[in-house]
């Protein structure tokens, strides 16, 4: 089946500006996450979403960042006002949160965002 | 809270030689570990976890032992190949405090001469 899917690929926007970034995750899978990659450095976690519900928005840096999941599928991570810091690939990962312990997260390709 | 150290890169070996990368963690509770592996090119894979002390995750020739008394999980391979360039990660998700999202090291860069 399909893996999980982000789009756009790549977006260049300017300094100021909102920006939408969409995830798709594995069909049936009811955990959602929100991961940003700086050049160099590990992902680091924004939000998890179990159902349509944010479980966890622990990792988002500011109030400029806000994601949603209205149906508990698609996922968009919104960011106003963009600043140049905000440059990074954003990452989405999917996982079955059984309640057995399978905790396996599958990552999306990554949207690079970069703010001029 | 939760971290994780792991050596820096990149690594440079050449074909078959011996692979280790080392990586050390922090945690509040009892958590699972993770190596993430990134191709060239592609998205972040699973390559094995441990989700409990002295556990082995292997795959594709790695391995790695969850070592409680270290906090260590290090990756190793016997003999590594020009395919396995790529950037390794190691990561902790913390299910005892509720925390199931990944933590991850900054990563270490393989590089695999032929």
């Amino acid at each position: 089946g399909a893996g999980v899917s982000q789009t756009p690929s790549n977006k260049v926007t300017e300094k100021g500006k909102y920006v939408e970034l969409r995830c798709d995750p594995i069909s049936g899978h009811t955990a959602l996450y929100w991961y940003r990659q700086s050049l160099g450095q590990g992902p680091e976690f924004l939000i998890y979403f179990q159902g349509t519900g944010a479980a966890d928005d622990s990792g988002l840096p500011n109030d400029r960042f806000f994601a949603v999941r209205p149906e508990g599928s698609v996922s968009t991570l919104k960011i106003q006002r963009t600043e140049r810091g905000d440059s990074a690939v954003y990452l989405c990962a999917s996982s079955l949160n059984s309640g057995t312990g399978n905790n396996e997260q599958f990552f999306g390709p990554g949207t690079r965002l970069t703010v001029l | 809270g939760n971290s994780v150290t792991q050596m820096e890169g990149p690594v440079t070996l050449s074909e078959e030689a011996f692979l280790t990368i080392n990586c050390t963690y922090t945690a509040t509770g009892y958590p699972s570990l993770f190596w993430y592996v990134q191709y060239p090119g592609e998205g972040l894979q699973l390559l094995l976890k441990a989700t409990k002390a002295d556990d082995k995750g292997s795959n594709k020739g790695f391995e790695a032992t969850y070592r409680k008394e270290t906090t260590s999980f290090h990756l190793e391979k016997g003999s590594v190949q020009v395919s396995d360039s790529a950037v390794y990660f190691c990561a902790l998700s913390d299910m005892d405090t509720g925390r199931r999202a990944l933590t991850f090291g900054s990563g270490t860069r393989l590089q695999v001469q032929p």
